[in-house]
């Protein structure tokens, strides 16, 4: 497997709370994606990463945002986290000049 | 609006048969066509096509790509349990996006 990690791997939080969750690489690859996955809809991508600091919103944008102050890590954040965000969310990498990506483990979210 | 369709959506075999398994996809500014496959946990990456008519082979599964048509198939022969998983079509859109189909379920019986 690619060096890819997420934290953390399960969460449960409630209704209206922030929720920041951690991609880390250890690839130095250029792109990082988020995408979350639920039954029926497949991949969807959230936001993704061109190089630091550089961010651009995907199909899925509203409520979350991201940021990537180093290349290795790229975080997602609810802001105010909805019963609607409950899914798997997935980080993926990929270098550049190239098509592929290759993805973390994922974090099951559940918001009550 | 950009979209990949996959067909079918779940199927069932036994082991030995052979599949075919469809993505369709209308998408401007193609770049290339991926296949990844998902068993419980993340997708793994299986192939990249970009050109038409060339097949892309990995032991028993292959896949060729038909940009007049619009469409690719995976096909995997003398299937196994190990091949029972969600198998994933990407189309990339540019700018290293990829947009995803739903998937197919497969399902090999011993």
């Amino acid at each position: 497997d690619a060096g890819i990690t997420q934290s953390p791997r399960h969460k449960v939080t409630e209704t209206g709370t922030p929720v920041t969750l951690r991609c880390h690489q250890t690839e130095n690859h250029r792109y990082m994606y988020w995408y979350r996955q639920d039954p029926g809809h497949g991949l969807r991508l959230i936001h993704y990463s061109y190089g630091v600091k550089d961010t651009d919103k995907g199909e899925v944008s509203d409520g979350y945002s991201v940021s990537r102050s180093k290349t290795e890590d790229f975080l997602l954040t609810l802001e105010s986290a909805t019963s609607s965000q409950t899914s798997v969310y997935f980080c993926a990498i990929g270098p550049a000049g190239t098509y592929e990506q290759y993805f973390g483990p994922g974090t099951r979210l559940t918001v009550t | 609006e950009d979209k990949v369709v996959q067909s079918p959506l779940s199927l069932v075999v036994h082991e030995g048969d052979t599949v075919t398994l469809n993505c369709s996809y209308e998408v401007t500014n193609f770049r290339s066509l991926l296949w990844y496959k998902q068993e419980k946990k993340a997708p793994t990456f299986l192939f990249m096509l970009t050109s038409s008519g060339i097949e892309k082979k990995s032991g028993r599964l292959s896949s060729i790509l038909d940009k007049k048509e619009l469409f690719s198939i995976l096909n995997i022969t003398a299937t196994q349990t190990g091949d029972s998983a969600v198998y994933l079509c990407a189309v990339e859109k540019g700018n290293y996006q990829l947009i995803w189909g739903a998937g197919t379920k497969l399902i090999i019986k011993p």
